[in-house]
C-alpha cells in the first residue's frame, strides 16, 4: 500500500521565522512528488517535484526532492500570517495519475 | 489556467436521502476525474477515479453501491451519496486532468461540503 507521512502534524511560528516542512514516502511507481497549500476549501498548487536534487523555487517558498532517501522538503522563508495553511505533500503514481496525499502540516504563523 | 467547478458547494440533507455531487471542467477536457473525501483535520482520502465512457474504479474500503460515480461526459463526472447517514457527512472534492488523463497535474475543484442530519 502506499504511503506518504508528513511531519511535523502541526507548528506554530511567529512572523519573519523560516519553516522546514517534511515528506517521506514508500510507493511503487513514483512519477512526481507534489505540494498543495489548503486554506478552507480545496488544495492549491505549489509545486511538482519529478528530478532528485533539482529545487523549485516560488517567491519565499522553495521545495526539493531526494529520490534515493524518498522524501521532500517544502521550505518557507520569512513567513507572514497568509502562510497559515495546511500543507499537503502528494505523490503521483502508476499510470493512472493517481495521487496518494500525506496526513498535511497544519501551519499557523502568528504575528 | 485550468477551472474546475463543482455543485452545489455546501448541501444539507436529511439521513436516507441520496446527494448528487456534480464535477465540471469548465475549459478542458477530461477522459480522467478523481473524486475525494476529507474529514475534519484529516487529509485527501482517494475515493475513485471517474472514467468517460466506462465504470469507476473505486479503492478499497469504498462502496460502489453507496457511492455512484458517472462519467458521461468528457467534461462532467457525477458523484451520488446513496441513502446518506451522518457519517457520510465530510468534504467532497473532486480533480480532473486533462486530455486523456496521463499528464501529471490534477485541478482540483472548490470541493463540496455535505452534512447529513
Amino acid at each position: 500500500e502506499d504511503k506518504v507521512v508528513q511531519s511535523p502534524l502541526s507548528l506554530v511560528v511567529h512572523e519573519g521565522d523560516t519553516v522546514t516542512l517534511n515528506c517521506s514516502y514508500e510507493v511503487t511507481n513514483f512519477r512526481s512528488l507534489l505540494w498543495y497549500k489548503q486554506e478552507k476549501k480545496a488544495p492549491t498548487f505549489l509545486f511538482m517535484l519529478t528530478s532528485s536534487g533539482i529545487e523549485k523555487k516560488s517567491g519565499r517558498l522553495s521545495s526539493i526532492l531526494d529520490k534515493k532517501e524518498l522524501f521532500s522538503i517544502l521550505n518557507i522563508t520569512a513567513t507572514q500570517t497568509g502562510d497559515s495553511a495546511v500543507y499537503l505533500c502528494a505523490v503521483l503514481t502508476g499510470t493512472a495519475s493517481k495521487l496518494t496525499f500525506g496526513t498535511g502540516t497544519r501551519l499557523q504563523v502568528t504575528l | 489556467g485550468a477551472v474546475v467547478s463543482q455543485h452545489p458547494s455546501r448541501v444539507i440533507c436529511k439521513s436516507g436521502t441520496s446527494v448528487k455531487i456534480e464535477c465540471r471542467s469548465l475549459d478542458f477536457q477530461a477522459t480522467t476525474m478523481f473524486w475525494y473525501r476529507q474529514f475534519p483535520k484529516q487529509s485527501l482520502m482517494l475515493m475513485a477515479t471517474s472514467n468517460e465512457g466506462s465504470k469507476a474504479t473505486y479503492e478499497q474500503g469504498v462502496e460502489k453501491d453507496k457511492f455512484l460515480i458517472n462519467h458521461a461526459s468528457l467534461t462532467l463526472s457525477t458523484l451520488t451519496v446513496t441513502s446518506a447517514h451522518p457519517e457520510d457527512s465530510s468534504f467532497y472534492i473532486c480533480s480532473a486532468v486533462p486530455g486523456q488523463g496521463f499528464e501529471e497535474t490534477q485541478y482540483f475543484g472548490p470541493g463540496t461540503r455535505l452534512l447529513v442530519l
